[in-house]
């Protein structure tokens, strides 16, 4: 199995750009996360879906954030238009949803995004 | 006050040492628990997971305290290549949502 895919790896981008990180999860689960990590506040849940579902969006940290997941192998996180703060390393992650068991969530590389 | 919280750190041993983390938790909704481990410029890999009972690993043991909230990670004879930042991991009942600890680094010392 490949694990979950992102792209692009590295992202340097001009203020004001529209920036859109994409992610692939591994076959046949059924949950996909976007998470951002910074030093200062480290791993944060941006978004979850299940089942290509929005389920939470609550961390989503403005309406220049958004995210989508058209169908069960691919999910975009784009940023628009994009800014300084929003420099970071962000991760997408995807699970087998099982309530019987710990299932854990696996992660992808990361898209290291940096806005100039 | 965060879901998960965690000591940063740094923890400086020496090899062959014994280190333990603790990790808090608030929602005392949460069901299901894990350590992953991150290594500098990487993406965070699984560890272990948390059991009611309490699991070991090879030299790592996880423990779980429902009462106080907090889960443990003891890991023992510290190798160099156990230097990484170790992640708390929290699943709350009736939600998808894996919430991270800011981790702990470990640093081993030769």
């Amino acid at each position: 199995d490949a694990g979950v895919i992102q792209s692009p790896r590295h992202e340097v981008t001009e203020m004001g750009q529209e920036v859109t990180l994409r992610c692939k999860p591994i076959s046949g689960h059924n949950s996909l996360f976007w998470y951002r990590q910074t030093m200062m506040r480290g791993l944060e849940l941006l978004i979850y879906f299940n089942n290509n579902v929005p389920i939470d969006d609550s961390g989503m940290p403005e309406d220049r954030f958004s995210a989508k997941m058209p169908n069960a192998s691919f999910s975009t996180l784009k940023i628009q238009p994009s800014e300084p703060r929003d420099s970071a390393v962000y991760f997408c992650a995807s699970s087998k949803w099982d309530l019987t068991k710990n299932t854990e969530a696996f992660f992808g590389q990361g898209t290291r995004l940096t806005v100039v | 006050r965060k879901e998960v919280e965690q000591d940063p750190g740094p923890f400086n041993v020496p090899e062959g040492a014994t280190v333990a983390f603790n990790c808090t938790y608030s929602n005392s909704a949460s069901q299901s628990f894990f350590w992953y481990r991150q290594d500098c410029r990487k993406e965070p890999k699984l560890l272990m997971s948390v059991y009611s009972s309490g699991n070991e690993d090879g030299r790592f043991t996880a423990q779980l305290n429902r009462a106080s909230q907090y889960i443990s990670l003891l890991i023992r004879d510290s190798k160099l290549s156990d230097s990484a930042t170790y992640l708390c991991v929290v699943l709350t009942s009736g939600t998808y949502k894996y919430i991270f600890g800011t981790g702990t680094r470990l640093k081993v010392l030769a």
